[in-house]
C-alpha cells in the first residue's frame, strides 16, 4: 500500500496561513493525491484532490513538486471553525491504496 | 440530494448480540465503502461494493462481520455476535466512477455503536 506520512498534529492561530505536508515516496505514475477533512462525530469531507502541480479551490491550494513524492495542503487564513484532523490519501481512482487512511494530522486553530 | 444516509445514528446492545447498520448511498453513485473508525486504530477500510457487487472484504475482521448490498441504495453492515471490541463509530461512504479524474467520496455521518 502506497504509505503517507503526515505530521501527527499542528497549532496554528486564526488568520494565519496553514501548510500541511505529505510525504508519499512511493506514489505510482497513475496515482492521484486526495485530501480529506475530519470534524468530531462526522465522516471525513472531500477537500481537494491533485496530480501534478497546482490545484485551487475555494477551500484550499494544493501544491506538488515536480517529483510528486509529497504534497503540501495550504489553508489560507484559518479560522476556529477549520480546527479538525485532515488526512492525505495517495492511489489510483478506487483500488484499496485509494482508500486507505493514515493517522492524518490533528490541526489545533487558537483564537 | 440528501447525501449518504445512515441508520440508526447510535445502537447501544448487549454483548452477543446482532446488530445491523444501515446505509443508503447517493443515488447514481455505483461504489459504496463501510469503514470503522477507533481512536487506537482509526479509520478502516471493512469493504467495498461495486455495481452491488463486493469487490474487497479483506479488511472485514472476522466471519461475525458480513456486508450485502442488495441493491443499488441500500446496504447493510451487520455483526452477529457482537462483543465489546466491536464498539466503533462505523461509517458508510459513496462515489461516483466519475468521468476522467477520480472524485473523491461522500461519507455518511456514521453510526456509533456501543456494545456493553
Amino acid at each position: 500500500l502506497a504509505k503517507t506520512t503526515q505530521p501527527i498534529s499542528m497549532d496554528s492561530y486564526e488568520g494565519q496561513e496553514v501548510n500541511i505536508t505529505c510525504s508519499h515516496n512511493n506514489i505510482a505514475t497513475n496515482d492521484y493525491i486526495t485530501w480529506y477533512q475530519q470534524f468530531p462525530s462526522q465522516g471525513p469531507r472531500f477537500i481537494i484532490q491533485g496530480y501534478k502541480t497546482k490545484v485551487t479551490n475555494e477551500v484550499a491550494s494544493l501544491f506538488i513538486p515536480a517529483d510528486r513524492k509529497s504534497s503540501t495542503l495550504s489553508l489560507p487564513r484559518v479560522s476556529l471553525s477549520d480546527t479538525a484532523v485532515y488526512y492525505c490519501l495517495v492511489g489510483s481512482y478506487t483500488g484499496r491504496r485509494a482508500l486507505t487512511f493514515g493517522s492524518g494530522t490533528r490541526l489545533q486553530v487558537q483564537p | 440530494d440528501a447525501g449518504v444516509i445512515q441508520s440508526p445514528r447510535h445502537e447501544v446492545t448487549e454483548m452477543g448480540q446482532e446488530v445491523t447498520l444501515r446505509c443508503k448511498p447517493i443515488s447514481g453513485h455505483d461504489y459504496l465503502f463501510w469503514y470503522r473508525q477507533t481512536m487506537m486504530r482509526g479509520l478502516e477500510l471493512l469493504i467495498y461494493f461495486n455495481n452491488n457487487v463486493p469487490i474487497d472484504d479483506s479488511g472485514m475482521p472476522e466471519d461475525r462481520f458480513s456486508a450485502k448490498m442488495p441493491n443499488a441504495s441500500f446496504s447493510t453492515l451487520k455483526i452477529q455476535p457482537s462483543e465489546p471490541r466491536d464498539s466503533a463509530v462505523y461509517f458508510c461512504a459513496s462515489k461516483s466512477e466519475g468521468q476522467g479524474t477520480p472524485y473523491g467520496y461522500t461519507f455518511g455521518s456514521g453510526t456509533r455503536l456501543t456494545v456493553v
